[in-house]
């Protein structure tokens, strides 16, 4: 089944300490994203990913590292989490490049306290 | 600056009443616009894009969508909502200098009354 995973899909932890949020995609999908989903402001860009060892980043990359060493995998790293990162993450890939339908993973609640 | 807006935070419709959801963009190119829906709990779908061609385009679920460049809009309709079609209504833009980067608006709750 053509899908795109993330785990965990809850995570509570507390100020400082380093977590990874994986994402992985078994579509041979090029482009990959994360966004965090805040009430009222809807999606934002964290970071993309064009290729292996393309990333770039997006609106509110500050925070928060990625790495694409693979095509299919697309980690979210929180080298220091902190309170205002407490939000609703969603990993996405699309099969090409350029805007196209993406394919969003289920979610995961990470709470910082 | 690249932003899309959904005027409605949220809105009520009877099942079976016709549905208008609202989405500005702001972009100085052609945008590739999009419509994904988040039901309770889930990720997003795709309902419908728009990339060039036909400034009405068809989607998934019934749902149909209409391009209007001198608007800067892109509403998404449906002619009879179905209880089911409760759920987040989401517009987004591809933008960036090579369209690799994606825009979402603030989203549209959508409740149906039976």
């Amino acid at each position: 089944e053509a899908q795109v995973t993330q785990n965990p899909r809850y995570l509570i932890t507390v100020t400082g300490k380093k977590l990874t949020v994986t994402c992985s995609q078994n579509m041979n999908h090029e482009y990959m994203s994360w966004y965090r989903q805040d009430p009222g402001l809807g999606l934002r860009q964290i970071y993309y990913s064009m290729n292996v060892e393309v990333t770039d980043k997006g609106d509110v990359p500050e925070g928060y590292k990625v790495s694409r060493k693979e095509k299919r995998n697309f980690p979210l790293i929180l080298e220091s989490p902190s309170p205002n990162q407490t939000s609703l993450y969603f990993c996405a890939s699309s099969l090409l490049i350029a805007p196209d339908t993406q394919y969003f993973g289920p979610g995961t609640r990470l709470t910082v306290l | 600056a690249q932003s899309v807006t959904q005027p409605d935070i949220h809105i009520t419709v009877s099942e079976g009443a016709s549905l208008e959801l609202r989405c500005n963009y702001s972009y100085g190119a052609t945008p590739y616009l999009f419509w994904y829906v988040q039901s309770p709990g889930q990720g997003l779908q795709l309902l419908l894009k728009y990339f060039s061609g036909d400034t009405l385009v068809q989607g998934i679920k019934g749902f149909e969508a209409e391009f209007k460049r001198s608007q800067s809009s892109f509403n998404l309709r449906k002619p009879s909502v179905h209880w089911s079609d409760a759920a987040e209504y989401f517009c987004a833009v591809g933008a960036g200098t090579s369209y690799d980067k994606v825009i979402f608006g603030p989203g549209t709750s959508l409740s149906v009354i039976p």
